[in-house]
């Protein structure tokens, strides 16, 4: 199984907080990283949190680490529809950055 | 600043042949990778170059792929021969250094019929 765990979909309201989880393994990981996939596209760097923080703040962007836990949360304020796409989790450990499965972000009118 | 270009965008090919993947990273960036996405997963690493050495190889299946990263700049991922299960989209990415934020370019998309 996958060594970062996400819940797969999210259904969002348009205006709206939406709520991504994401739970990882490796205590010692230095980064983690969300990034967002829009379909037929790359994966897009959205922000980062290094360890030692537990929450970064980026424009509509939250980041809340829960080292204790292992858990990793990306708020994102008031959806729009063009935040609709697949975010991805990662975390680098041994030097490596591996990703979670994605969770599909929907978010309806 | 140009991002990570990769080529081509779209590949189809049967089952037994040969395909190569381009890949030209965000300059100056001395590590790359390349990653496996089959649909409804989240990219698989298969290779990680430091310059020119590899880093990790452990999920590259070395009995049909292949990859280089001559002169520490553009690297090439080699499939030969393809089998359907190979079926993806095979992103490269780079990023500074190792454990910085990596960045991805377009992918190429494989069909192996």
């Amino acid at each position: 199984g996958e060594d970062v765990e996400q819940s797969l979909f999210l259904s969002v309201r348009e205006g709206d907080s939406s709520v991504i989880n994401c739970t990882y393994t490796d205590s010692s990981s230095t980064y983690l990283y969300w990034y967002k996939q829009e379909p037929g596209a790359g994966l897009q760097l959205l922000t980062y949190i290094f360890s030692n923080m537990d929450m970064k703040q980026d424009q509509r962007l939250t980041v809340l680490l829960n080292k204790k836990d292992k858990h990793l949360s990306l708020r994102i304020a008031d959806t729009q529809t063009g935040d609709s796409a697949i975010y991805f989790c990662a975390e680098v450990n041994d030097y490596k950055l591996s990703f979670g499965a994605g969770t599909t972000v929907t978010v309806r009118a | 600043e140009a991002g990570v270009a990769q080529s081509p965008r779209y590949k189809i090919i049967e089952k037994r042949q040969s395909v190569a993947f381009w890949c030209n990273p965000i300059s100056g960036h001395a590590t790359l990778y390349w990653y496996q996405q089959i649909l409804g997963q989240g990219p698989k690493l298969l290779i990680q170059f430091q310059n020119n050495g590899v880093v990790d190889d452990s999920q590259l299946p070395k009995d049909r792929f292949s990859a280089e990263r001559l002169k520490g700049v553009d690297s090439t991922l080699k499939i030969q021969p393809a089998k359907l299960e190979d079926s993806a989209v095979y992103l490269c990415a780079s990023s500074f250094e190792q454990g910085a934020g990596a960045f991805f370019g377009q992918g190429t998309r494989l069909t192996v019929v």
